[in-house]
């Protein structure tokens, strides 16, 4: 089974700022690697496919890099309703722990 | 617009049984794999189960192998989840959730808002 590890655990960071999620996996997930952001009350919503691909409607401050067993997630400029909790996921299968990303 | 319902969810005692559905509108649900995710509470995602577009092809987290069976029903546009020999740890917050695409590798892109089950003496 593969494992994905998600760093840090929880970031603290302000608007504007610039935020760095990393994704690490415990073999080749190849470029199959999503993110997804969840706000608490809400449902889960898909930001990255394929490591690098935008899903429809997100924002370009969003942006994802990697392949293989390292990925990372980069928000440009936080906006206050992007803290919230991350996931990363491997071939629609196992998630990562988390990232909290709290003000 | 795209949407995914769940219904189902509730009090059931260790070792008892609950069923899940989920029912989908707005897109071509034939088309589409589909999963089934779940929180715990305090806890993070967690993958649960998928199924294929004809559903001759479903696969399962470890955690509920052997008791949890995925199904669906293309003329009803719904999908299930049966779950069986249930244990506290099952309490959680169940997602159904859609596979962008026609496979499982791109990401799930659009969720239902979920279903609590409960399990508890």
């Amino acid at each position: 089974e593969i494992v994905l590890t998600q760093s840090p655990a929880t970031l603290s960071l302000s608007p504007g700022e610039r935020a760095t999620l990393s994704c690490r996996a415990s073999q080749s997930v190849g470029p199959y690697l999503v993110w997804y952001q969840h706000r608490p009350g809400q449902a889960p919503r898909l930001l990255i496919y394929n490591a690098v691909n935008r899903a429809t409607g997100i924002p370009a401050r969003f942006s994802g890099s990697g392949s293989g067993t390292d990925f990372t997630l980069t928000i440009s400029s936080l906006e206050p309703e992007d803290f919230a909790h991350y996931y990363c996921q491997q071939r629609g299968r196992t998630f990562g722990q988390g990232t909290k990303l709290e003000i | 617009e795209e949407q995914l319902l769940e219904s189902g969810g509730g009090l059931v005692q260790p070792g008892g049984s609950l069923r899940l559905s989920c029912a989908a509108s707005g897109f071509t649900f034939n088309n589409s794999p589909m999963s089934w995710v779940r929180q715990a509470p305090g806890k993070g995602l967690e993958w649960v189960s998928a199924i294929s577009v004809s559903g001759g092809m479903t696969y399962y987290g470890d955690s509920v192998k052997g008791r949890f069976t995925i199904s669906r029903d293309n003329s009803k546009s719904t999908l299930y989840l049966q779950m069986s020999s249930l244990r506290a740890e099952d309490t959680a917050l169940y997602y159904c959730a859609k596979y962008r695409g026609s496979g499982t590798n791109y990401g799930m892109d659009i969720w239902g808002h979920g279903t609590t089950v409960t399990v508890s003496s």
